[in-house]
């Protein structure tokens, strides 16, 4: 099946420093990703689609500027939570889309590892 | 936006057993598809239902989808330890949301008792 990497896997930074997560895919092209993050015990809800060669497309609610997404190739995005403060401390999740894009099975997600943020 | 409710919110039963988890959602769909967590990893697809499909199978998985009640069920046969998890399912919402976008339900945390 198809791989998506994402690092790092864990990450303690200080409040007002930026991070930077990376998500790959590894065996196959993505022009769009998707950035989720999760609290604990609780569902994934959708921060933003990354679209390779454009901008990304954010959810309601959710800081552009908090929160920058480039998608500088057909195998990379990236997240970078910019000026971090506790509050920020969660999981983010990337995922592609299944390919070949087969039409009975666009939706289908690949998930990378995660990302645990703890902001101190 | 939640856009799946899947009860119970945890469930935990002894091995061998069979563990049902039900999602309902809010509007109509292209597929459902149902994930599982490790806690603390991404997510792994374990299988996707069309609208026009009305139950199927994988392994020890089977799915039903009930488009008249907006419900679907994951049945897990003959638990096991590694079966504890949580368990999510995922609509795509049909021409509300984009094309590959999916929304995901609240989940269930299943806990399988040895």
């Amino acid at each position: 099946g198809a791989v998506v990497s994402q690092h790092p896997s864990w990450v303690i930074c200080k409040s007002g420093t930026s991070v930077k997560i990376e998500c790959r895919s590894l065996d196959f092209q993505a022009t769009t990703m998707f950035w989720y993050r999760q609290f604990p015990k609780q569902s994934l809800m959708l921060m933003a689609t990354s679209n390779e060669g454009s901008k990304a497309t954010y959810e309601q609610g959710v800081e552009k500027d908090k929160f920058l997404i480039n998608h500088a190739s057909l195998t990379l995005s990236t997240l970078t939570v910019t000026s971090a403060h506790p509050e920020d401390s969660s999981f983010y999740i990337c995922s592609a889309p299944n390919p070949p894009r087969l039409a009975s099975a666009k939706n289908i997600q690949y998930f990378g590892a995660g990302t645990r943020l703890s902001v101190l | 936006s939640q856009q799946g409710e899947e009860d119970p919110q945890a469930l935990s039963i002894q091995e061998g057993e069979n563990a049902t988890m039900n999602c309902s959602y809010k509007t109509s769909i292209n597929n459902l598809q149902w994930y599982r967590q490790n806690s603390g990893r991404g997510l792994v697809h374990l299988i996707l239902i069309r609208s026009n499909e009305r139950e199927k199978h994988s392994g020890r998985l089977r799915v039903t989808l009930d488009t008249s009640k907006k419900s679907s069920s994951l049945l897990i046969t003959a638990s096991r330890a590694a079966d504890t998890a949580s368990y999510f399912c995922a609509t795509d919402a049909g021409w509300a949301f984009g094309d590959d976008k999916i929304i995901f339900g609240k989940g269930t945390r299943l806990h399988i008792l040895p």
